[in-house]
């Protein structure tokens, strides 16, 4: 099946400070999401992002398709930016909600 | 905020016990999905449900059955709980443009 990398695995920001979070798939997908979890277990929806750019506030997330990668930048981190940001491909159509999640990306970010 | 309500948020049982988790929905969604999330595992689709009496499984449906008698409620059932059952478990609603969002989870502990 398709496997989902994310990197780095765990990450220490001052406040302030900007940052990219990568992820990889080995297979071609007709959509993914971007989300954060934050330090209460809620799970937050980022970016619904098939291919080309979006952006919200200070998050902004690319994905290239054809290349197998998405993008997560974070600007001006804040400490309530930390948690950790999960990535996840749809398998097969968006119908059936398979999501594949990557085991994220930890982000401390410090006063 | 999609208007996700799971009920309840904790809760702790002994081995061989049956479990009722209850998700419910106030904006008339479509589909909806049941997730567990484990350590080392990330987020796995247990079942979803296309429709009122709909169901299919996901990823890991061993051990769990589904019901939705109507649109609003959708029940995830561990029949006889394991100790291998214990984790978070998440439901899911697809929204408009065909992304999820997540409720609050619910905190299972088996005995």
């Amino acid at each position: 099946g398709i496997q989902v990398e994310q990197s780095p695995p765990d990450l220490i920001l001052q406040e302030g400070a900007n940052s990219t979070l990568r992820c990889n798939f080995s297979d071609s997908v007709n959509n993914l999401q971007w989300f954060h979890q934050n330090p209460w277990g809620q799970l937050i929806n980022l970016f619904y992002i098939p291919s080309g750019t979006k952006q919200n506030g200070r998050l902004s997330a690319t994905t290239v398709a054809t290349e197998r990668y998405s993008l997560l930048y974070i600007s001006s981190s804040q400490t309530t930016d930390s948690g950790v940001y999960f990535c996840a491909p749809y398998l097969g159509s968006s119908n059936t909600g398979k999501l594949i999640f990557g085991q994220g990306t930890t982000l401390q970010v410090k006063p | 905020d999609a208007g996700i309500t799971q009920s309840p948020r904790h809760k702790v049982t002994e081995t061989g016990t049956p479990v009722t988790l209850r998700c419910h929905q106030t904006e008339n969604h479509r589909y909806m999905y049941w997730y567990r999330q484990d350590p080392g595992h990330g987020l796995r689709l247990i079942h979803y449900s296309y429709g009122v009496k709909d169901t299919d499984k996901g990823e890991v449906s061993d051990g769990y059955s589904v019901s939705r008698s109507k649109t609003e409620d959708f029940l995830l059932t561990l029949e006889s709980a394991t100790s291998s059952q214990t984790s978070v478990y998440f439901c899911a609603i697809r929204g408009l443009h065909g992304e999820l969002f997540f409720g609050e989870g619910s905190r299972l502990t088996v005995l």
